[in-house]
């Protein structure tokens, strides 16, 4: 069965610029999360979706976060502006009901210049 | 809100070592459980998970955690460590609030670099 997937792998992109990431979860799944990993912090949760539905986006660092998914098998994260100190790997995971295992893709590399 | 707490930042171990991680979290509810590892560059696996039952569960690649609930522990071990096992582990919680998945909450994880 195919994983998570998420595009791009990897992007490098200059301060200012518009970063689009995107993902699909695993086939069935009804939860999707975005989660950020730097040296910093750690891994944050940035936003989750249950049935497409936005939960908690109190993870969003600021407004230049967004976050969609317009249906079951798709999600975006978009950062406009971008900024140096956004870069990390976004990961995002999904998962079927509350008490089931969330998967994680192999993330997106995000370096800002 | 529920937090994770892990109480080593980096451990090394000579190969055929003993290991064990520890992992605390604070929630007083309900709780889903997990261990997440991550190799070198790569993303998060499952390593094991608790979410009812036996409070000792066994894991992939010979790990086992112990769910202890009066401590609010869920320490990861594994008896006799490999140098593949160099990586970075993490141990998650999310609550159980009966409405639909919440997002887990990770620790800050620790690295482990196993010694040949």
């Amino acid at each position: 069965d195919a994983g998570v997937i998420q595009s791009p792998r990897h992007e490098v992109t200059e301060m200012g610029q518009e970063v689009t990431l995107r993902c699909k979860p695993i086939s069935g799944h009804n939860s999707l999360f975005w989660y950020r990993q730097t040296m910093m912090r750690g891994l944050e949760l940035l936003i989750y979706f249950n049935n497409n539905v936005p939960i908690d986006d109190s993870g969003m660092p600021e407004d230049r976060f967004s976050a969609k998914m317009p249906n079951a098998s798709f999600s975006t994260l978009k950062i406009q502006p971008s900024e140096p100190r956004d870069s990390a790997v976004y990961f995002c995971a999904s998962s079927l009901g509350q008490r089931n295992t969330i998967y994680f893709g192999e993330g997106s590399w995000l370096t800002v210049v | 809100a529920q937090s994770v707490s892990q109480h080593n930042h980096h451990v090394i171990l000579s190969e055929a070592a003993s290991l064990e991680l520890g992992c605390n979290y604070s929630y007083g509810g309900t709780v889903n459980l997990f261990w997440y590892v991550q190799y070198p560059g790569q993303h998060l696996q499952l390593l094991l998970k608790y979410f009812s039952g036996d409070p000792l569960v066994k894991g992939i690649k010979g790990f086992e955690a112990e769910f202890i609930k009066s401590k609010f522990s869920f320490n990861l071990r594994k008896p006799s460590v490999q140098w593949s096992d160099t990586a970075e582990y993490f141990c998650a919680v999310n609550a159980y609030s009966g409405g639909g998945a919440d997002g887990l909450t990770f620790g800050k994880g620790t690295h482990l670099i196993i010694q040949p």
